[in-house]
């Protein structure tokens, strides 16, 4: 059982601060990290598809970066807005020959107050 | 067009029912996916569709059984349900089922079983 870790479980700042959580996976085997965005009664959103050791990606306020030999990921959000109140997962990938498999953590979830 | 739509959004039915839920995108995507998610819990893979056969069935219990009618659309068939099969089901699809391909998720189809 592959075991996908995400810290803090929740997290709640102020507007207008900057944040970041982390997600914590198997160093061996390693195909992708994707990381999602998921907000209440709405689909998931997908932020980012991290394959290489050292990625750095960017999405307006958001960035995440990626260590596979450590088995760890950061999603940075900077200038947090009440917009960005949500549960943010990441997913391992495995690849089972047939088709690819996400595991998922299980989030972390941020709210942001004005 | 980055949609995929599920119906029914809600679903209520009783241990000796038959339902269906539907999930359908049109992105000329070969790969969808059923994921189910209980409370507080991260979404767990149930089946992987690619090119309309299934190719990953997570030792999912026979009373749910999925079908995929064309490259579009997806179903899963519910039949003598347990009240634990009560559950948020979502979909997802990808270009091809690839390690690197990010999956689009639908809202959901939030399932009662009384």
């Amino acid at each position: 059982i592959l075991n996908v870790e995400q810290s803090p479980q929740s997290l709640h700042v102020q507007e207008g601060d900057s944040t970041n959580f982390t997600c914590s996976f198997p160093s061996s085997n390693f195909y992708a990290l994707h990381w999602y965005r998921w907000e209440t009664a709405k689909s998931p959103e997908a932020l980012f598809v991290m394959t290489l050791n050292g990625d750095e990606k960017k999405k307006g306020r958001i960035s995440a970066t990626l260590n596979t030999k450590e088995g760890y990921s950061y999603l940075y959000i900077k200038g947090s807005q009440p917009e960005d109140s949500a549960t943010y997962l990441c997913a391992f990938v495995s690849n089972t020959g047939t088709a690819s498999k996400l595991t998922f953590g299980t989030g972390t979830r941020l709210q942001v107050t004005l | 067009d980055t949609e995929v739509t599920q119906t029914p959004k809600h679903l209520v039915m009783g241990m000796t029912n038959k339902k269906s839920l539907k999930c359908e995108q049109h992105m000329g995507h070969r790969a969808m996916y059923w994921y189910k998610q209980k409370a507080k819990k991260p979404p767990e893979l149930m089946f992987v569709y690619s090119y309309e056969k299934l190719s990953i069935n997570e030792s999912v219990p026979s009373r749910f059984s999925p079908e995929c009618p064309n490259s579009s659309l997806l179903n899963l068939h519910l039949h003598a349900l347990q009240p634990e099969d009560s559950a948020l089901y979502l979909c997802a699809s990808s270009r091809m089922g690839g390690v690197r391909e990010t999956q689009y998720f639908g809202p959901g189809t939030r399932l009662l079983v009384l």
